[in-house]
């Protein structure tokens, strides 16, 4: 079955420790993106991939790191989790050279204390 | 003016009605137009999809871009309640990076 996959689904952390969420898509997409939601604020992308070892920036990158070394896998790092980091992490994947669709993972619902 | 602007409700119809939700948007740029269904707790599934303007029928669905006045719209027929949920209108093009910019959201309720 063609899907994304994101892990944890749910995590509660403390301010400034560390933690990864992995992001793992099984349809060969080169585009990756990670998407934060929010009441009122909509889905706001954080980082996006083009390929492997090709990242950048989107509109709320502050605070967050990626990385990309498989094409399947892309997980966003929180060096140092701040509370205003909670909210709901959704990663996506698209194939380049076909329509603009992009397919959304269940999310990942963090909170930091 | 924000880049894309959603009614977020929310909308409360009848089982059998028929739903409209829109979208307009600011920027011209935007050539990919989308419309996901997201349930609560769940992540985004991709409803429909539309390149530029016209209309696209999917079984029970409908959409509609006007890039002329930059509205796009998605219709619903028949609302049955497995139809409540959060619908989303996104677009994307123009940059290199195929983000996707979504609106806020609208909240329908179907009611049995």
């Amino acid at each position: 079955e063609a899907q994304v996959t994101q892990n944890p689904r749910y995590l509660i952390t403390v301010t400034g420790k560390k933690l990864t969420v992995t992001c793992s898509q099984n349809m060969n997409h080169e585009y990756m993106s990670w998407y934060r939601q929010d009441p009122g604020l909509g889905l706001r992308q954080i980082y996006y991939s083009m390929n492997v070892e090709v990242t950048d920036k989107g509109d709320v990158p502050e605070g967050y790191k990626v990385s990309r070394k498989e094409k399947r896998n892309f997980p966003l790092i929180l060096e140092s989790p701040s509370p205003n980091q909670t909210s709901l992490y959704f990663c996506a994947s698209m194939g380049l050279g076909t329509s603009e669709t992009q397919y959304f993972g269940p999310g990942t619902r963090l909170l930091v204390l | 003016q924000k880049e894309v602007e959603q009614d977020p409700g929310p909308l409360s119809v009848p089982e059998g009605a028929i739903v409209s939700l829109n979208c307009t948007y600011s920027n011209s740029a935007f050539q990919y137009f989308m419309w996901y269904r997201q349930y609560s707790r769940k992540g985004p599934e991709l409803l429909m999809y539309t390149y530029s303007s016209g209309n696209k029928e999917d079984g029970r669905f409908t959409a509609q871009v006007d890039k002329s006045s930059k509205y796009i719209s998605l219709f619903i027929r028949d609302s049955q309640p497995s139809d409540s949920a959060t619908y989303l209108c996104a677009m994307s093009g123009g940059g290199s990076n195929y983000k996707l910019t979504f609106g806020k959201g609208t909240l329908l309720t179907v009611n049995p």
